[in-house]
């Protein structure tokens, strides 16, 4: 069975980083793609990036690049999203997701990460 | 960037029938795919590329997609298909700003 389990909840102070962990089980990680979306309080979903199989083609959504960092880690299974320079804005729920490729459904998720980022 | 758009809610009496749209350019153009999400869950794959259902979605659950709008029907709604639904397209990858992007969300409320 697929799964894929988060990291639990994280309280950051402002200009902080936090990494999230996810961690699969029950399909062969090397095939597929991880994704990270991210959901303020009470707001819609926001893709922040993918973590594909060849390393090279990590993708960052415009918004988050050169503060996030997408990388995984073939022994454990465990794909990882470092986030730094943490303000308010970031407070949120964090999801991984996964695809069969680039431009392929999500089709299991995480159950989430909360975030809490306060001074 | 690209842009989706759904209305922010739609209301329906139990056992009618459910129309959410997501609208954007030239949509018809691109795979469609459809989440549900309930308070406190990570979302759910309901429907991908434009109309096919993963294995345990009910038929109630049906997609289309043409021109500008993809529309996600839910027939006989029930009141357990009370959540938030979002549809998402990927965003072509030679422009800047390229990626997954998410529809705003309809908060589907069973009165």
């Amino acid at each position: 069975q697929e799964r894929l389990v988060q990291s639990g909840a994280e309280v950051k102070r402002p200009g902080a980083s936090v990494t999230f962990s996810c961690e699969t089980s029950g399909f062969n990680f090397r095939s597929y793609f991880i994704h990270w979306v991210r959901q303020a309080p009470g707001q819609g979903l926001e893709w922040m990036g993918i973590s594909p199989r060849n390393v090279a083609d990590t993708s960052y959504a415009q918004k988050f690049k050169g503060r996030v960092t997408m990388t995984r880690d073939t022994s454990t299974r465990t794909a990882y999203m470092e986030l730094s320079g943490l303000t308010s804005d970031d407070t949120g729920i964090y999801f991984c997701a996964r695809s069969t490729g680039t431009g392929g459904r999500f089709d299991f998720w995480g159950q989430g990460t909360d975030l809490t980022v306060t001074s | 960037s690209y842009v989706l758009t759904q209305p922010p809610s739609v209301s329906v009496a139990p056992g009618q029938t459910a129309a959410i749209t997501c609208g954007g350019s030239n949509i018809g153009s691109k795979a469609v795919h459809w989440y549900q999400q309930k308070p406190g869950q990570a979302p759910l794959l309901l429907v991908y590329d434009d109309r096919d259902r993963p294995s345990g979605v009910p038929e109630r659950f049906s997609g289309s997609n043409s021109g500008n709008t993809a529309t996600l029907t839910i027939s006989r709604v029930e009141a357990g298909d009370e959540a938030d639904y979002y549809c998402q397209v990927w965003s072509d990858r030679r422009t800047v700003d390229s990626g997954w992007v998410f529809g705003g969300g309809t908060k589907l409320t069973v009165l």
